[in-house]
């Protein structure tokens, strides 16, 4: 399968710094990505679907201003958590589309945000 | 809105044993999928089950869906403890209405020896 890679794997940062996560597709063209965050022993909440050179489109709650996603190519996405909490500390992880008609994304293999 | 939801939410088994996993979602959708996910690591794939009556397998696993239902089964035969890990089912359209996957609640897994 299509290969999406996500950095860091894990990050440690003081509260109220931003912290910016890169999700790649390596082997394909994404047209779409999709961010998820996932609180220990929870089921994945989608955050938001980011379309290449256009605005993300967030879930309801999900708070536009501090989890920024710019998704300025086919083959990366950003999310950048802007001065992070410890209440923002979580596991997130994207996953790409590779195009239109197809079935299937590909998820990434996380990252861990720990806020102190 | 769409829900998914699984039964149960942890499941303890011994190795040898059979057993299912439900996965129930509110709305119309023509297509589901499985993942495996291991503590501390993202999703791997199972099964993408694309219409009613599907069903596929893969080893000890094999997944069915029923869209009139809405319902989809996850079945465990003879358990080993290498399957220990939280399963996760996802409803979604890719390029329909919603162009996003919603994901049910997970079942824990623990086959003990």
């Amino acid at each position: 399968g299509a290969v999406v890679s996500q950095h860091p794997s894990w990050v440690i940062c003081k509260s109220g710094t931003s912290v910016k996560i890169e999700c790649r597709s390596l082997d394909f063209q994404a047209t779409t990505m999709f961010w998820y965050r996932q609180f220990p022993k929870q089921s994945l909440m989608l955050m938001a679907t980011s379309n290449e050179g256009s605005k993300a489109t967030y879930e309801q709650g999900v708070e536009k201003d501090k989890f920024l996603i710019n998704h300025a190519s086919l083959t990366l996405s950003t999310l950048t958590v802007t001065s992070a909490h410890p209440e923002d500390s979580s596991f997130y992880i994207c996953s790409a589309r590779v195009s239109r008609g197809v079935t299937e994304a590909f998820f990434g293999q996380g990252t861990r945000l720990t806020v102190v | 809105e769409l829900k998914v939801e699984q039964n149960p939410l942890f499941l303890s088994m011994q190795e040898g044993k059979n057993y299912t996993i439900y996965c129930n979602y509110s709305t119309t959708s023509d297509r589901l999928y499985w993942y495996r996910q291991d503590p501390g690591k993202s999703l791997e794939s199972l099964f993408v089950l694309l219409s009613n009556g599907a069903v596929k397998q893969e080893g000890r696993l094999m997944a069915s869906l029923d869209t009139k239902a809405r319902l989809s089964t996850l079945h465990i035969t003879a358990a080993v403890h290498d399957l220990s890990a939280t399963y996760f089912c996802a409803v979604g359209n890719y390029g329909g209405a919603t162009n996003k996957l919603i994901f049910g609640t997970g079942t824990l897994l623990a086959v003990q020896p």
